[in-house]
């Protein structure tokens, strides 16, 4: 009865270098979203995305990021050319097609580091 | 736009006491969800408790219990007999029950109160 998993659970950059995060949903859950938690404040909300879809992304920066869910394998948090700005905890979470409960399930976040 | 508001930054409460964490809201929608969630220093989402605003009676589970004034856009959670294992940072959250015309179902979340039970 696996949860959300992210990987990697720590990831160190270097300015302008690219920042690939990883998440696999709860098994049967379709819809993903991707929250930032910078230092000291809340998360908040990046992107949301069903199979193949990105159904909201107004918390995406406009430029360098962008986030996929395929049809197969887990959905992927890009950044490109990364600043130190972006140096900050990425949590995923999911939820079931049915979304009753209301409830999203995080997975452990990824923290990101920029040098 | 939905707001979350936590006022309180940072709380101590013995252990075995009684504690009471504060969270408004602001949103012109009436049917929402409202939850808080624990975040120990692993940085792991733990969910403590949910509320469906179209509910009267307010949530309980276990040590935990909500005091959700819906007029008044308040949703405090109190933890009885803190332990100190409670120890955390604590977030409440707000979702729309119904998506808004994007179909979204995103979390907005407060800023947190930090929270460290005493021994």
């Amino acid at each position: 009865n696996a949860g959300v998993m992210q990987n990697p659970r720590h990831l160190v950059r270097r300015r302008g270098q690219e920042a690939r995060l990883r998440c696999s949903p709860v098994k049967g859950h379709s819809h993903v979203y991707w929250y930032r938690q910078l230092p000291e404040e809340g998360l908040k909300f990046m992107v949301y995305l069903q199979k193949e879809n990105i159904i909201d992304e107004s918390g995406m920066p406009k430029e360098r990021f962008s986030a996929e869910f395929p049809k197969e394998g887990p959905s992927i948090l890009r950044i490109q050319q990364v600043v130190r700005g972006d140096s900050a905890a990425y949590f995923c979470a999911s939820s079931p097609v049915d979304r009753v409960s209301g409830e999203q399930f995080f997975g452990p976040g990824t923290r990101l580091t920029v040098l | 736009a939905q707001t979350v508001t936590q006022s309180q930054p940072e709380m101590s409460v013995q252990e075995a006491e009684t504690v009471t964490l504060s969270c408004t809201y602001d949103t012109s929608e009436n049917n929402y969800y409202l939850f808080w969630y624990k975040q120990p220093p692993s940085r792991q989402m733990i969910l403590v408790i949910r509320q469906e605003a179209y509910k009267q009676q307010n949530a309980t589970e276990n040590r935990f219990s909500v005091n959700f004034q819906k007029a008044a856009k308040s949703f405090s959670l109190k933890i009885s007999d803190s332990q100190l294992g409670d120890t955390a940072m604590y977030f409440c959250a707000f979702m729309n029950l119904l998506p808004t015309t994007s179909g979204t179902y995103k979390y907005i979340f407060g800023t947190g109160t930090r929270l460290k039970v005493l021994a």
